[in-house]
Order: structure tokens, then sequence, then C-alpha cells
């Protein structure tokens, strides 16, 4: 079974702190994604990466950057936490010749 | 544009009643039609992926179809623990899963 873990599973940070998400897949996927998941805005996509070292924006990639040092691992960067990035983050992945993506149980970060 | 539109937003069921969740799609060059169930504060879990129209799956009391227009999910003599939010997505014109905003399913015993 595909395994997608996800740091935390809740996470309160301070207006104008860094915040890192970490995601870490065990399948051996080329393809890691970043999503945030908003009531009545569904799942938009913010960041994703094809490959080591590679990451492309995605629907909503302001505010947010992406690091992808090791294949398994894809960290999302918040500069500077603001409150409107109160959200549920969701990481997924999936193989270079499938469109399947696994999701990981999310983080639900608050932002005071 | 491409768009995936789901309805109804919300479903209440009772235990045993079949219903069916609809998702329509617009997208140039259909490549991956796709089911996910997700419970309340938890990462969606993959069900089904529909490739061409006609195409059918099951698993225990869902299947799913699809047509050229749209897909739907039909819940067969549905249980509570059936009770969760189900989203339908498409592989866009970009390669990327444009997710629909998903139809709320809750099953009262």
């Amino acid at each position: 079974d595909v395994k997608v873990t996800q740091s935390s599973r809740y996470l309160v940070k301070r207006t104008g702190e860094k915040v890192f998400l970490e995601c870490v897949q065990d399948m051996d996927h080329e393809n890691m994604f970043w999503y945030r998941q908003d009531p009545g805005l569904g799942l938009r996509l913010i960041y994703f990466s094809y490959d080591v070292k590679m990451k492309e924006k995605g629907d909503i990639p302001e505010g947010y950057s992406v690091s992808r040092e090791k294949k398994e691992r894809f960290s999302l960067i918040l500069e500077s936490a603001s409150t409107n990035q109160t959200s549920m983050y969701l990481c997924a992945s999936r193989a270079g010749s499938s469109y399947e993506q696994y999701f990981g149980p999310g983080t639900r970060l608050t932002v005071t | 544009e491409d768009q995936v539109t789901q309805s109804p937003e919300a479903l209440r069921l009772q235990e045993g009643e079949s219903s069916s969740l609809n998702c329509s799609y617009t997208v140039s060059g259909l490549r991956g039609l796709f089911w996910y169930r997700q419970d309340p504060g938890k990462g969606p879990e993959f069900l089904f992926t529909l490739y061409s129209a006609g195409e059918e799956k099951e698993k225990e009391r869902l299947k799913a179809t699809l047509t050229k227009k749209e897909s739907f999910l039909h819940i067969t003599a549905p249980k509570p623990e059936d009770s969760a939010t189900y989203l339908c997505a498409v592989i866009d014109s970009w390669g990327k899963l444009q997710f629909g905003a998903g139809t709320q399913v809750v099953v009262t015993p």
C-alpha cells in the first residue's frame, strides 16, 4: 500500500512565523504535490514537483515555497505566516506512469 | 475552461436507501476521472479511476460509471459507515488534477 505521511496533524502558529510542513512517501513516486483545502473552495494546488530539486507553481503559489532535496520528501514553507493561510494542507504523490494521486492525512494549520 | 461540478452538495439518506451522486466535467480530451472518499479531518482516500465512456468500476456498495460528459457514483443500500464527502477529479488540459467541490453524504440508521 502507498503510504504518505505528514509531519503534523495539527499546528498552531503566530502571524509572521516561518512554518515548515513536511511530507514523506514510501513508494518511490516521482511526483509530489501540495494542496490546501478550504470549505466551499475545494482542493487547490499550491506547488508540485516531478523530480528531486524540481518544482512547479500550482494555482495559488503566493506566500508559499517548496523544497525537494530527496525523492521521498517534499516540504512546504510558509515564509511569513498570515491568518489567511489558516487551512487544511494536504500532500499527495503519484508515480510517473500514472495519474492516480495518493494523499496524506493532512495538517490542520491555524495561524493566529 | 476546464471545470468539474458535483451535485448535489449534500445528501442525507436513510440506511438502505440507494442513491446516486453526479460529477459533470468540461475538459478537452479526458485522460482520467477519479473518485475519492474523504472522512472529516482526514486526507482523501482513492476509490476509482475511469478512463473511457462506458467504463464501470465497483467496490462493495459503490459503483462508478462514466459517460462523455459526466460520471455517477451509485451507492447501493448504504450503511452509516458510508457517510463521508465524495470528491470527483479529472485530469485537466495541463495534466493536473482538478477537483470538484464534493458531495457530503450522511447515512442515518
